[in-house]
């Protein structure tokens, strides 16, 4: 069962209007938690990365928000625009030793249209 | 300054050849990483690199070795691929426990 679950799994809006992507996680011990977007056919890109001490870190129209308490955290766009169009991936990390270990979800789908 | 880079970007194969996918990175890094990504499912760690001259087992290991070549290469091997291995593999690097930085990824087909 994966440790890193999102909601909605797909999603589809127009552009200028606002959006929220959930993340709810079980990993534990828990480092920090990223936001990758990961545009169709490409690696993903880091967007934000919070530590447990952290509750929220904007990118600019990005903002995510982290409680480490319910273990949930949420991606929310402001104003979007058609390039917005990928899937974002929440990602839980764990340090082991000189490596981190990355737990992904399965990413939302989201899609801007005219 | 390319980041990661990944070669082949494409590539099928029949069942039961072999290939090797390579990554190289120029960011000096120093652990480097190879998944893969499948359809509804979260990117899984095949194996990772921690430092050069060590390479450790992921979540989903069989099927494949690596070889962390130097530094900055760590290149990932099929001996006898599977359609299970069907997928589009990404290679990735960090500095110690910060932040991964992911290649453009191969997409692998297995007939």
């Amino acid at each position: 069962k994966n440790q890193v679950e999102q909601s909605p799994q797909s999603l589809i809006i127009l552009e200028g209007k606002n959006c929220t992507l959930q993340c709810n996680y079980t990993v534990s011990p828990f480092s920090n938690l990223r936001w990758y977007k990961q545009d169709t056919g490409r690696g993903p890109v880091s967007l934000t990365i919070m530590t447990f001490s952290e509750n929220t870190k904007s990118n600019g129209r990005y903002t995510a928000t982290l409680d480490a308490d319910t273990k949930q955290s949420s991606l929310h766009i402001t104003a979007s625009q058609l390039s917005d169009s990928a899937s974002y991936i929440c990602v839980v990390s764990v340090i082991t030793g000189t490596a981190s270990k990355l737990t992904f979800g399965t990413g939302t789908r989201l899609q801007v249209t005219l | 300054n390319a980041g990661v880079t990944q070669t082949p970007k494409f590539q099928v194969l029949k069942t039961g050849q072999s290939m090797t996918l390579q990554c190289a990175q120029d960011m000096n890094h120093n652990s480097m990483y190879w998944y893969r990504q499948d359809p509804g499912m979260g990117l899984r760690l095949i194996y990772y690199s921690a430092s050069e001259g060590t390479t450790d087992k992921g979540e989903v290991p069989n099927g494949y070795n690596v070889s962390r070549l130097n530094k900055r290469e760590f290149s990932l091997r099929l001996e006898s691929a599977a359609p299970s291995q069907t997928s589009v593999y990404f290679c990735a690097s960090s500095r110690q426990g910060n932040e991964q930085f992911f290649g453009p990824g191969t997409r692998l087909t297995v007939l």
